[in-house]
Order: C-alpha cells, then structure tokens, then sequence
C-alpha cells in the first residue's frame, strides 16, 4: 500500500498528558498536511510542510501543538498538555507541489484522540 | 476568504434514483473546486475535481459535478445511487495562490434498499 499512513489509528490520553502523532505521505509528494476533525464539521487546516520547510499555521495551532517534518520525509505531530477540547480526528495528507493548487489532497486514515 | 456551504445534513435516496448533494462556495478569484467521500473511521477519498474548462467533470465510482459559475454551485450527482454509496460526502474549493482547502461540514448520504 502507497497511500499516506498515519499512527497511531486511536489514541486515549488522560488530560495534561503529551501525545505524538506520526504521518508517513506517499513518498513522491512533497507537500504534508494536517488537517482536524471534530464531529459533524468538515476538516479544518492546521498547518503544512513543502519538503521539511513549514510554511503556513492556523490560528487553530496553539502554542501547545508543534508539527515537524526533519527529513521532508515523515511527519510528527506533538500536542503537550492535552485538554478535553483537543478530542477530534487529526488527518493527514500529502500532494504534489508540481501543480499545488489543483492537486488533489491524498489522505491518511487519522488519529482519533480522545482526552479523558 | 474561501468557504463552502453544503446546505443539507443528510440526503436520503432509493437505490436506482439519481442522487445530488449540493454545494455552493465563496472564493476570490478562479476557484478549484474538490468532491471527496468519507466512509466511518477512515480518512477522505478523493473522487473529482473542477479547475478549468467544461463544467461538467467525471470521476470515480460514477460520479459527476457540474460547475455553474453564476450560481457560485458544484453539486455532486450520480444518476443511480448505490447502497454502497452511503457516506458522509465533503465539498472544497481553494483559489490560486492558497493553500488552505476550505472544506463545508459535510452531507451525509444514505441509500435506502
């Protein structure tokens, strides 16, 4: 399977506590993003990567969330000190920068995170 | 800005009957406009995309768009639905020059047997 790989699929935390996320893109794309997800909204940009370069953040990315990608390969994803607001799906997707605008988004399956 | 409204919560549909879920979006500029499906604990699947030309684009699984400028619309369509068609389905769109893809909320589909 070539597509974008995500892990962990599920992941509970009690609240304060530090999560990591990984994103594996398919590997000839790059441009990473990560997108979240909460019940009954469409996903919700968070920030993304050209190659290990991060380029733009929401306003939704918190000083307590931190995104890296090192070797513009794989990406991590740490949220420290998680509240009970930080429960959604976190998604991530990766695409072509050849033509970045009409490219498609290739996604992950998610990280379902629930704070306890 | 950019953004999407998908105005129904859920569209019921027999199995056979030709299904739509609308979607209508604000962008400044040309938009690029983006059709994907959700099925439960999964992530988005890509089916179709508008960027320029004829306003009516296929993709996969049967499914088709039409993009109508005038009406700021670009409804999803297939003429017989399938059960397997039941899913949560997102629009987006994105102008030239951004990189955020503004997604709506979702419509949920389901097809009745």
């Amino acid at each position: 399977d070539t597509g974008v790989s995500q892990n962990p699929r599920h992941k509970i935390t009690k609240r304060g506590q530090n999560v990591t996320f990984r994103c594996d893109p398919i590997s000839e794309h790059n441009r990473l993003y990560w997108y979240r997800q909460t019940l009954g909204q469409g996903p919700e940009f968070l920030t993304y990567f050209q190659n290990e370069a991060q380029l733009e953040k929401s306003r939704l990315l918190s000083d307590r969330f931190s995104a890296e990608r090192p070797k513009g390969s794989f990406s991590t994803l740490e949220i420290q000190r998680t509240e009970q607001g930080d429960s959604a799906m976190y998604l991530c997707a990766s695409s072509l920068a050849a033509n970045p605008y009409n490219s498609p988004l290739h996604f992950g399956n998610g990280t379902r995170l629930t704070v306890t | 800005a950019q953004s999407v409204a998908q105005p129904e919560d859920q569209v019921n549909v027999a199995e056979g009957n030709p299904l739509t879920v609308k979607c209508t979006y604000s962008v400044s500029g040309n938009p690029y406009l983006f059709w994907y499906v959700q099925y439960p604990n999964r992530g988005l699947q890509f089916l179709l995309k508008y960027i320029t030309g004829d306003n009516l684009v296929k993709g996969s699984y049967g499914f088709e768009a039409e993009f109508n400028k005038s009406q700021t619309s670009f409804h999803l369509k297939k003429p017989s639905a399938l059960v397997s068609d039941s899913a949560l389905y997102f629009c987006a769109v994105r102008s030239y020059g951004n990189n955020r893809l503004a997604f709506g909320k979702g419509n949920q589909v389901v097809v009745i047997p």
